[in-house]
């Protein structure tokens, strides 16, 4: 069975960082692109980042570029979120999910971790 | 903002059939495949269509897909309770570099 758990969130002040973490089992992680995909309280889902199956492609909305960092450890299963310099803006659950063929066809969904950015 | 435009509601009565529509340009559902999901409440979202019309398996046929030019169209017929959600469309955008969802529908089974 596919799972995809997010780890790491929580309450962050402004300007602060914080490191998610996404442990996925039940298929074969490294023949996969993953991506994170967030959502703001009461509002619609924003896509946030793509990492290639081996690491080498990556993109990033237009409007994260240079705060945050995707990443992967195909050893340990995991796909990352490095978040700097966190806004209020940021404040959303924030979902890993796998792509099927690299398509942009996400299969499955974590259940998300809440990043709250507060004062 | 969203790149890709959805009406934020839409509604039906039991066994019904409901359309909604996704907006785009020529850089994203124009060029690219289209994908939808459902967000049930409090919940993930969950893949429904996949490449403008394919279902995966578990998804009831009530549910389709269809595209044409910079447009795309999800439909629901026998429309049930359980149908009651939000709904998402994305694609990848040529132009940003980047994948984009539309702002949502919320559908309401009266």
């Amino acid at each position: 069975e596919v799972q995809l758990v997010e780890s790491g969130g929580g309450l962050v002040q402004p300007g602060g960082s914080l490191r998610l973490s996404c442990a996925a089992s039940g298929f074969t992680f490294s023949s996969h692109g993953m991506h994170w995909v967030r959502q703001a309280p009461g509002k619609g889902l924003e896509w946030v980042s793509y990492i290639s199956d081996g690491g080498r492609k990556i993109y990033y909305a237009d409007s994260l570029k240079g705060r945050f960092t995707i990443s992967r450890d195909n050893a340990k299963n995991s796909l990352y979120l490095q978040m700097d310099s966190l806004r209020d803006g940021d404040t959303a659950v924030y979902y890993c999910a796998r792509d099927r063929d690299s398509s942009g066809w996400l299969d499955y969904w974590g259940q998300g971790t809440l990043v709250t950015v507060s004062s | 903002q969203s790149v890709l435009t959805q009406p934020p509601s839409a509604s039906g009565t039991p066994g019904q059939r409901v359309t909604m529509s996704c907006s785009g340009s020529s850089s994203n559902i124009g060029s690219n495949y289209v994908y939808w999901y459902q967000q049930l409440p409090g919940t993930a979202p969950k893949l429904l269509i996949y490449k403008n019309n394919q279902r995966p398996s578990g998804v009831p046929d009530r549910f389709s897909g269809s595209k044409s030019g910079t447009s795309a169209s999800l439909a629901i017929s026998g429309l049930r309770s359980e149908d009651e959600a939000d709904y998402y469309c994305s694609a990848w955008d040529d132009s940003l570099s980047g994948r984009v969802f539309g702002g949502g529908t919320r559908l309401t089974v009266l």
